[in-house]
């Protein structure tokens, strides 16, 4: 079974404040990446993927993944209470997405 | 980006009535289509691949008689749920993949919000 882990949370941060979102994976042939956000009642939306090692920044946001450790997380810059939701990680099996249980962000005025 | 549409929304039915929802590629060609389940505060589950021309396949623990997947052309899959009772009530999500390139993202339909009364 190939497993996604992420901390369910709630994770609460302050309006303005960067947060960390993590995610651990067991399946180490994967090279895939990808954060979604969903909304309740909502589909996930992308926000960003990720396929190298190291960082990717787009907007607010910042991928890093490190394949040796197994490990990717999600960094938001300057958190708005916008940025509230969901968010999924997912890797590639090699033909659909396996997501983790996601975390949930609040970030409060 | 890519745009798949999943339809109906939202659908209310009996116990023991049957529903299809359809899940169609607007603007790209999906030889695989993926169907997921979504219980409140929980993850999306994988419970089928819905492959254009051939059967699907089913996850471990999803029924196929009950999960009805057709995937007639290349934009379009179908997941009817059969005889439905209220444990299937559920949140259901297509998601469908660009086929002419690899690595890329899912891209997800609305979801369609069941109800079995």
């Amino acid at each position: 079974q190939k497993e996604v882990e992420q901390n369910s949370g709630p994770l609460s941060v302050p309006e303005g404040a960067i947060a960390s979102l993590n995610c651990t994976y067991s399946d180490r042939g994967s090279q895939s990446f990808f954060w979604y956000r969903q909304y309740s009642g909502k589909s996930p939306e992308l926000i960003m993927f990720i396929y190298s090692n190291g960082d990717k920044e787009d907007g607010r946001f910042t991928a890093q993944l490190n394949k040796a450790s197994q490990y990717v997380s999600l960094l938001i810059r300057d958190s708005q209470p916008s940025d509230s939701a969901t968010y999924l990680c997912a890797v590639d099996s090699g033909y659909a997405l396996n997501f983790g249980k996601g975390t949930s962000l609040l970030v409060t005025p | 980006g890519a745009v798949v549409s999943q339809h109906p929304s939202w659908v209310i039915c009996k116990s023991g009535t049957s529903v299809k929802i359809e899940c169609r590629s607007l603007d790209f060609q999906a030889t695989t289509m993926f169907w997921y389940r979504q219980f409140p505060k929980q993850s999306l589950m994988l419970m089928a691949t819905s492959n254009e021309g051939s059967k699907a396949t089913y996850e471990q623990g999803v029924e196929k008689d009950k999960f009805l997947i057709n995937h007639a052309s290349l934009t379009l899959s179908t997941l009817t749920v059969t005889s439905a009772h209220p444990e299937d009530s559920s949140f259901y999500i297509c998601s469908a993949r660009r086929s002419d390139t690899q690595n890329t993202e899912a891209f997800f339909g609305q979801g369609t919000r069941l109800t079995v009364v």
